[in-house]
């Protein structure tokens, strides 16, 4: 079975503290994601990547980076964190360029103060 | 640009009832259609898909879907839920052209009352 891993459940910090999630996926998946999800507003996707040190922006970027250094590991970055982006945050991984299977990890629930 | 709507906000049924819930995309060409789901407390799962071949789509846990072009339609349906289907259920499209990404509607809290 995938198995894509985040590295924390629950995550509370300050606003303008510098905030990173990790998500790390066993499969060899070439692709991997960052959404976060918000009541009524769904899935949103923040940014991808399609292969290491590639990255490219989805739908809600701003406020967001992102790295990967290894195919396996792909980070979320919030520079400056603000109380807008109390969210949860969903990593996904998919196995083929495009594939629309994508494989979600736990979440993480961040809460900005 | 592809969308999905998802106009049922949160179903409440009772046990043995059967579910319909609604999806409708905006794209125009061929579609792939999925639906997730969100058990409370668990991660994302996919329910089932649609990629080509027969428009009805069965899933695990009794959960099918029939995908109606000309309606652009793919409705969830299940002849009778159980208390463990209570969950969130998200619609999400992709069209086959271009590099239009994975798109998701907003969800559906599904409730079931023993």
């Amino acid at each position: 079975d995938v198995k894509v891993t985040q590295s924390s459940r629950y995550l509370v910090k300050r606003t303008g503290e510098k905030v990173f999630l990790e998500c790390v996926q066993d499969m060899d998946h070439e692709n991997m994601f960052w959404y976060r999800q918000d009541p009524g507003l769904g899935l949103r996707l923040i940014y991808f990547s399609y292969d290491v040190k590639m990255k490219e922006k989805g739908d809600i970027p701003e406020g967001y980076s992102v790295s990967r250094e290894k195919k396996e590991r792909f980070s979320l970055i919030l520079e400056s964190a603000s109380t807008n982006q109390t969210s949860m945050y969903l990593c996904a991984s998919s196995l083929v360029p495009d594939s629309n299977e994508q494989f979600f990890g736990p979440g993480t629930r961040l809460t900005v103060l | 640009a592809q969308s999905v709507s998802q106009h049922n906000h949160h179903v409440i049924l009772s046990e043995a009832a059967s579910l319909e819930l609604g999806c409708n995309y905006s794209y125009g060409g061929t579609v792939n259609l999925f639906w997730y789901v969100q058990y409370p407390g668990q991660h994302l799962q996919l329910l089932l898909k649609y990629f080509s071949g027969d428009p009805l789509v069965k899933g695990i846990k009794g959960f099918e879907a029939e995908f109606i072009k000309s309606k652009f339609s793919f409705n969830l349906r299940k002849p009778s839920v159980q208390w463990s289907d209570t969950a969130e259920y998200f619609c999400a499209v992709k069209s086959n052209f271009g590099n239009e990404k994975l798109t998701f509607g907003t969800g559906t809290r599904l409730t079931i009352i023993p």
